[in-house]
């Protein structure tokens, strides 16, 4: 049981490329969901997905897209890198479930953008 | 809308001394509340919780109270070890129908020397 998988660990991007962040469960949660972590701002929800065809907009949304084609699988598309997209990302996912409380998180990836 | 104010660190307290972390929020209705623990280099993990007023939530020497006369939930331990180095992070969840997002505070980083 691998819980929460996030890939790359580490990844240096220039101003205007692309890239995709990989996040893969294997709990069988419905809901997962996308934050990241900067200095003195804590966690902001990006973007979430209560099931497999159904995601929204969190807090923080622009210069992201998601899909959820499968339950295992929720990849972070960025579009077009800037540097204020710098920060370490963080994928989660918890059961929707009745009395489910605990949200499980990947180890994350660190993004640098230059 | 929700949000979470969560005492400012960095604290850096001497093994064995007292810790209270302090953890105010607003939201309409009756959120659950808990607290997370970011150990270096790690994703975050649930540390302990609370669904309804008067609750308390323990963990490893850990405790918070849900004080809904004060919308407060203040982390403390009575004797901190070297190994309770981490950020702390106070969140809430709205229950209701729908995706029951998790706010997050900023973070408390604890530093304990020996």
């Amino acid at each position: 049981n691998a819980g929460v998988t996030q890939t790359p660990k580490f990844q240096v991007l220039k101003t205007g490329q692309s890239m995709t962040l990989q996040c893969a469960q294997d709990m069988n949660h419905e809901y997962m969901s996308w934050y990241r972590q900067d200095p003195g701002m804590g966690l902001r929800l990006i973007h979430y997905s209560v099931g497999a065809g159904i995601t929204d907009q969190g807090e923080v949304p622009n210069g992201y897209n998601v899909s959820r084609s499968t339950t295992e699988d929720f990849p972070l598309r960025l579009l077009s890198a800037a540097p204020s997209q710098t920060s370490v990302y963080f994928c989660a996912s918890r059961s929707t479930g009745a009395g489910a409380y605990e949200q499980y998180f990947g180890p994350g990836t660190r993004l640098t953008v230059t | 809308g929700d949000s979470v104010t969560q005492m400012e660190g960095p604290v850096t307290l001497s093994e064995e001394a007292f810790l209270t972390i302090n953890c105010t929020y607003t939201a309409t209705g009756y959120p659950s509340l808990f607290w997370y623990v970011q150990y270096p280099g790690e994703g975050l993990q649930l540390l302990l919780k609370a669904t309804k007023a008067d609750d308390k939530g323990s963990n490893k020497g850990f405790e918070a109270t849900y004080r809904k006369e004060t919308t407060s939930f203040h982390l403390e331990k009575g004797s901190v070890q070297v190994s309770d180095s981490a950020v702390y992070f106070c969140a809430l969840r709205r229950d209701k129908s729908g995706a029951n997002n998790l706010f997050f505070g900023t973070g408390t980083r604890l530093t304990v020397i020996p």
